[in-house]
This record gives C-alpha cells, structure tokens and sequence, in this order.
C-alpha cells in the first residue's frame, strides 16, 4: 500500500510569489491533516480535513494560506503571496478514522524556501 | 492542551536498551499517548500508542503509570539506524479534534 505522498519534495520562490504544494494521503483515509515546521521551531498543526471538509483551520497562520481538498481525495494548500517567514517543512498527514486511537501517517514533507 | 515534557537529547551504543521519558501531567481522561520517530528529511513515523499499562510491538515497548502522566518508551538493542528524533504526543482522535501537538522530541544518538 502506498503511504502519503507530497509534491514537491522542495521548493525555491522569491517573497511575493505564489506556491501550491500537494498531498496525496492514502487510499480511503478520510482525514487529512497539515502541518508544518518553521526553521528551528516545533511542528505545529495547520488544519484538518475530513473528507472535503475543513474540520478544523484553527492553525492555518493567515490568510495568504488557502487548503482545499476538491472530491475528498488529494488537498493543496496554497501561499498567496509568500513571505520569509513561511520557510520551513511542510507534512501531511492521513487517517483512516476519526477515534481516539487513530494513528496519523505522515508524508516526507515539502521543505519550502522563500528568497 | 496537552503539553508535554521530553529530555532534549540521549546518548547510547549500539545493543543497549534505550529508554525515553515524557511527562504528560495535565493528560486528560481520553487521550492516548503514541509515539512517532523521525529521521532527517522524513516525516514522522509511527512507532507505538497506548492508553495505560503495557503495549509491545516488534519495535519497542510502551509503559504507562496508573496515573498516566508520564510514559517511557523502550527501545530493545538499538542500533545505529535508531538514530533519530523521537516525539511523545499526547491526544488527537476526537477528543482532541484531531489534532497532534508535537513539542521538541528527544534526539537519539546511538553511537559504535
């Protein structure tokens, strides 16, 4: 069975530009989660999806960060423009059931540069 | 929030048993403690959950005080592959919206 998939592995943009990172969770995982790294900081959640529903945005920094998750499969999650300080890793995270002993596999994450 | 309290840093050698400690003092009644392993350029990996007393699995061992505020992780005969940072996370499911809050993990250093 595949396991999460993130695209890309890396990304280099100049401050203002815009980029869309990808996640693939796994086959028949409802739930779909974002976190993300910054440059010697904790990983930190973003938001959760089930299905293609948001859950729970509560950690999504601002509003240059937009995640969608069209038909309940694949999510995007979009910074709009980019700033410095959004460097870091990016992960995603999928699961199977929304219960208490519901294990979250995480993808290899997107590190993303901004110049 | 469920915070927890790992050592930043374990040295070991290759064949001994490693064990890492987190204290979880305001856990609440339904969360489950798991832990995660992750290696440079890598997500998280699962490694072992529990709720209270024992759970083993092939990679390592899970022990859990009656009163739940803190767990230690085990790990049997490490090797140098067993390098890496380990995460104890407390929550998520339902409960917890779903939600994990990683705080600065232990680095594992298995030595020669």
């Amino acid at each position: 069975e595949a396991g999460v998939t993130q695209f890309p592995s890396h990304s280099v943009i100049e401050k203002g530009q815009t980029v869309t990172l990808r996640c693939d969770p796994i086959s028949g995982h409802d739930n779909l989660y974002w976190y993300r790294r910054v440059m010697g900081k904790e990983i930190k959640f973003l938001l959760h999806f089930v299905k293609e529903s948001k859950q729970d945005e509560s950690g999504m920094p601002n509003n240059r960060f937009l995640a969608e998750r069209t038909g309940g499969t694949y999510s995007t999650l979009k910074v709009q423009p980019a700033e410095l300080e959004d460097s870091g890793v990016y992960f995603c995270a999928s699961s199977q059931a929304r219960d208490s002993t519901d294990t979250q596999y995480f993808g290899p994450g997107t590190r993303l540069t901004v110049l | 929030l469920a915070k927890t309290t790992q050592p930043i840093s374990m040295d070991s050698y290759e064949g001994q048993e490693v064990n890492i400690t987190c204290s979880h003092n305001n856990i609440a009644t339904n969360d489950y403690i798991t832990w995660y392993q992750q290696f440079p350029s890598q997500g998280p990996r699962f490694i072992i959950q529990g709720y209270k007393t024992k759970v083993t699995n092939e990679v390592a061992s899970l022990f859990i005080p009656a009163d739940r505020k803190s767990s230690t992780l085990s790990l049997p005969r490490v090797s140098l592959s067993d390098t890496a940072v380990y995460y104890c996370l407390v929550g998520a499911g339902r409960y917890r919206n779903n939600k994990f809050y990683f705080g600065s993990g232990t680095k594992l250093n298995v030595k020669p």
